[in-house]
């Protein structure tokens, strides 16, 4: 059995802040690990993923994720928030290819100028 | 880039009535799943659809549903009998199947709402 928990439905940061998104997951197998950004009106689309190559992930748009096996966790990370940021974004879990994805609670991310 | 469709946007539906919710997958996909949220909820998995049988399924996803490819290119989501709980966004998505991690790719969803 998988879950995922994002500590945070709501965040608010100021534009050239740091952005931080927490997740932190269970899986009874070694997961495979995503963050997903949904921007209004739209899907979801892929920001980064694990694949247990290297523990520190770089994705789209400067985002950054760190797996951390000891702590189950797999956080998101910006240096410097953009406005263009302001979305929701979604940590999820699976256990092999063609798995099902499951999700945290989603984070809406909001910038302040 | 090629991405997945999803028609019709938005799908209003009457109590007990059945509604179809089309996909286009991205071409060269071999793995097609549905996922739903319920508004203010996670996202949640349904089914994944594989060499065209269902691979997985969630224990939502009861006698009510169905899911198809009816031909080389769309994937649907059948709701027999729709009932007020069923109101929510349809997510589709599609993976290569290029092995573990495998990324899903999704549409933009059909908000369904049940009066």
């Amino acid at each position: 059995a998988q879950s995922v928990t994002q500590l945070g439905s709501h965040v608010s940061v100021s534009e050239g802040a740091l952005v931080l998104l927490r997740c932190n997951y269970s899986s009874s197998v070694p997961p495979y690990l995503f963050w997903y950004v949904q921007y209004p009106n739209q899907g979801l689309q892929l920001l980064l993923k694990y694949t247990s190559a290297a523990t520190l992930v770089k994705g789209i748009n400067g985002f950054e994720a760190e797996f951390k096996k000891s702590e189950t966790s797999f956080h998101l990370t910006k240096p410097s928030a953009h406005m263009s940021d302001a979305a929701e974004y979604f940590c999820a879990v699976s256990g092999s290819a063609g798995n099902m994805l499951t999700f945290g609670g989603g984070t809406r991310l909001m910038v302040k100028p | 880039e090629p991405e997945v469709t999803q028609t019709p946007s938005h799908q209003v539906t009457q109590m007990g009535q059945e509604v179809i919710l089309r996909c286009v997958p991205i071409s060269n996909h071999l793995y097609f799943y549905w996922y739903r949220q319920i508004l203010g909820q996670k996202v949640e998995f349904l089914v994944s659809f594989y060499n065209n049988e269902i691979s997985e399924k969630s224990e939502i996803f009861d006698d009510q549903f169905s899911v198809e490819r009816p031909d080389g290119s769309n994937f649907t989501l059948k709701i027999r009998s729709t009932k007020l709980e069923d109101s929510a966004m349809y997510f589709c998505a599609s993976s290569e199947d290029r092995g573990a991690p495998d990324t899903q790719y999704f549409g933009p969803g059909t908000r369904l709402t049940v009066l």
